[in-house]
């Protein structure tokens, strides 16, 4: 069954430096997005991206944070300079065109900023 | 505001002992949701959508229903196995995109 993968698994990093997660959806899907849940609270949606550029983004995704589409098959988000609030399990999340409503989503990437 | 609540926080059950989560929200031009599952450390994964009043799902010992401002999870003679935490999640028409959007979920815990 397809997949959406992603790398890396945990990541532990220093307060200030910059963190990029990656992602690659499942290769037919067309609308990607990422998704972050701190330690004991909700799943909170952060950006979702279609057609090379952001379709919505929420209140958290602020100028720290950027997403790329840099090849055909990855999907990055980059935490610019990282703090120790940025600590959570990043969710990369994809589905496959308009009218399909179900997000796949991948294991998740471990971010600990110390 | 559009908001998801999901009711209780935690259930523990006896493995058999049936029992049904709730998911209630305020929106909209609601345009479907979402059962998740959610084990400890990984992703969300789908079990049922739908998206009208009436509407019914069902997948082995577990049942989703939905009327016009909730939803419901029935879990029937459930197993250790099903032990989980269960995440409602809505869509919400936004400009070019929908966004969806979780509830908090129950965390489900089947004593063997």
């Amino acid at each position: 069954e397809p997949e959406v993968t992603q790398t890396p698994s945990h990541q532990v990093t220093q307060m200030g430096q910059e963190v990029i997660l990656r992602c690659v959806p499942i290769s037919n899907h067309l609308y990607f997005y990422w998704y972050r849940q701190i330690l004991g609270q909700k799943v909170e949606f952060l950006v979702s991206f279609y057609n090379n550029e952001i379709s919505e983004k929420s209140e958290i995704f602020d100028d720290q944070f950027s997403v790329e589409r840099p090849d055909g098959s990855n999907f990055t988000l980059k935490i610019r300079s990282t703090k120790l609030e940025d600590s959570a399990m990043y969710f990369c999340a994809s589905r496959r065109y308009s009218g399909a409503n179900v997000l796949t989503f991948g294991a998740g990437s471990r971010l600990t900023v110390l | 505001e559009d908001q998801v609540t999901q009711s209780p926080e935690a259930l523990r059950l006896q493995e058999g002992e049936s029992s049904s989560l709730n998911c209630s929200y305020t929106v909209s031009g609601l345009r479907g949701l979402f059962w998740y599952r959610q084990d400890p450390g990984k992703g969300p994964e789908f079990l049922f959508t739908l998206y009208s009043a009436g509407e019914e799902k069902e997948k082995e010992r577990l049942k989703a229903t939905l009327t016009k401002k909730e939803s419901f999870l029935h879990i029937t003679a459930p197993k250790p196995e099903d032990s989980a935490t269960y995440l409602c999640a809505v869509r919400f028409p936004m400009n070019r995109d929908d966004k969806i959007i979780f509830g908090k979920g129950t965390r489900l815990h089947i004593l063997p």
